[in-house]
């Protein structure tokens, strides 16, 4: 199989306070993990790609100061948002690939409540 | 940047009878398409993909079709069954797996008894 798993699968915070969201892959390497946000009812969006080791590539339009992106190893890579505001509440899910291969899995997801 | 246009936004079908959503992308380099069924809440389940070389790919009762030509691909259900019910994404990328998704806005499939 090929799992990934994320924590925490919920997560409600005050506004101005920072959260770190883990993906990690459970039984395989992850060449690269992927960040999407999906908002109620709507599709995913591509944030940002990580690839172990080295900074990560965001998307036109996302802040890399405001979602802090660390892949420290082949089987983890956290995504921080700092300073939230409830604007950034949204589902955020991981996904990650083995070395060379289309397949992206996703983890569960992190629901987000910034009040 | 890829943009990918999928329709309908909802489809209802009898249960047994078929079901048919279609994506079209512009990246004419992409090269990998992949389907995902997500329920309410959960993580999207892959449930098919096809690579640029192929034109169609069957599983059981989900098809995929592609037509690199005019870019736009297609997903088939047949024999629906009301555990079938659920949003379908279509996605491309440039495949190689260091590209991220590009995801269509997603078809609710609702499957009548």
């Amino acid at each position: 199989g090929a799992v990934v798993s994320q924590h925490p699968s919920r997560v409600i915070c005050k506004s101005g306070t920072s959260v770190k969201i883990e993906c990690r892959s459970l039984d395989f390497q992850a060449t690269t993990m992927f960040w999407y946000r999906q908002f109620p009812k709507q599709s995913l969006m591509l944030m940002a790609t990580s690839n172990e080791g080295s900074k990560a590539t965001y998307e036109q339009g996302v802040e890399k100061d405001k979602f802090l992106i660390n892949h420290a190893s082949l089987t983890l890579s956290t995504l921080t948002v700092t300073s939230a505001h409830p604007e950034d509440s949204s589902f955020y899910i991981c996904s990650a690939t083995r070395w060379y291969q289309e397949t992206q899995y996703f983890g569960p997801g992190t629901r987000l409540l910034v009040l | 940047g890829e943009n990918v246009e999928q329709h309908p936004s909802t489809l209802s079908v009898q249960e047994g009878d078929s079901a048919v959503i279609k994506c079209t992308y512009s990246d004419s380099a992409s090269n990998y398409f992949p389907w995902y069924k997500q329920e309410l809440g959960k993580r999207p389940q892959l449930i098919i993909d096809i690579r640029s070389n192929v034109g169609e790919k069957k599983d059981q009762r989900i098809a995929v079709t592609l037509n690199k030509t005019a870019k736009h691909f297609s997903l088939h259900i047949t024999e629906t069954q009301p555990e079938d019910s659920a949003v379908y994404f279509c996605a491309a990328s440039r495949g190689g797996g260091a590209d991220g998704l590009t995801f269509g806005k997603g078809t609710h499939l609702i499957i009548q008894p």
